[in-house]
């Protein structure tokens, strides 16, 4: 079957690094997907990767291995606006999203 | 430019009743897509339209109906609203390339209740 992990939630301090990692099972890959979502809004797009390694876009990278079906986000300098979830989704062959149930990050000042 | 747009944002049914979910996008998007998120769960998909007047099944359709007789609006319909069908629906949008670069951009989302 398909599968996302991804942990549950995560706490770190203001101004601190944090990485959120995911691990994907899937029929076919075209893709790794991180989106954020603020409590009761829509997810945003953050980041795509689909070759390994590191893509870095300001305070956040993401990181991918192909070979270990796993991925990561990494928040750098982070902000109390940064208190969020995090999803993590995997593009199957079909080109279809299969979603983790997201990452909960708590920032502390 | 609105991007992604869904009414109602609010909504409660009681049991048996019927409604729509609307969405429009103004993007010029060819794919839409309908979510559900429940708590401690992923996304997870309804249905979704490659193009105007398409429509395919996603992981969770039953007791859901669609059409998309334009290509900005995507309608979701609940037939006989049930308990379990409370959640917060999502709709998005996505230019739809059938390449893995295919980002969904999302609407704001749906609350409904089922009493």
């Amino acid at each position: 079957g398909q599968n996302i992990d991804q942990p549950t939630e995560m706490t770190a301090t203001e101004g601190a690094i944090v990485q959120i990692n995911c691990t994907y099972q899937t029929s076919g890959f075209n893709g790794l997907f991180w989106y954020q979502q603020h409590a009761g809004e829509a997810p945003t797009f953050l980041s795509y990767n689909v070759l390994d390694g590191l893509e870095e876009k300001g305070r956040f990278s993401s990181f991918l291995s192909r070979s270990k079906g796993y991925s990561y986000l990494l928040l750098k300098e982070l902000q109390m606006k940064d208190s969020a979830s995090y999803l993590c989704a995997a593009m199957d062959s079909n080109y279809q999203l299969i979603w983790g149930a997201g990452t909960k990050l708590i920032i502390k000042p | 430019n609105a991007g992604v747009t869904q009414t109602p944002k609010f909504q409660v049914l009681k049991t048996g009743q019927s409604m729509t979910l609307q969405c429009a996008q103004d993007m010029n998007h060819n794919s839409m897509y309908w979510y559900r998120q429940d708590p401690g769960m992923g996304l997870r998909l309804i249905y979704y339209s490659a193009s105007e007047g398409t429509t395919d099944k996603g992981e969770v359709p039953d007791g859901y109906n669609v059409s998309r007789l334009k290509k900005q609006n995507f309608l979701l319909g609940l037939e006989s609203a049930a308990p379990s069908q409370t959640s917060v629906y999502f709709c998005a949008s996505s230019y739809g390339s059938g390449g893995g670069r295919d980002t969904q951009y999302f609407g704001p989302g749906t609350r409904l209740t089922v009493l």
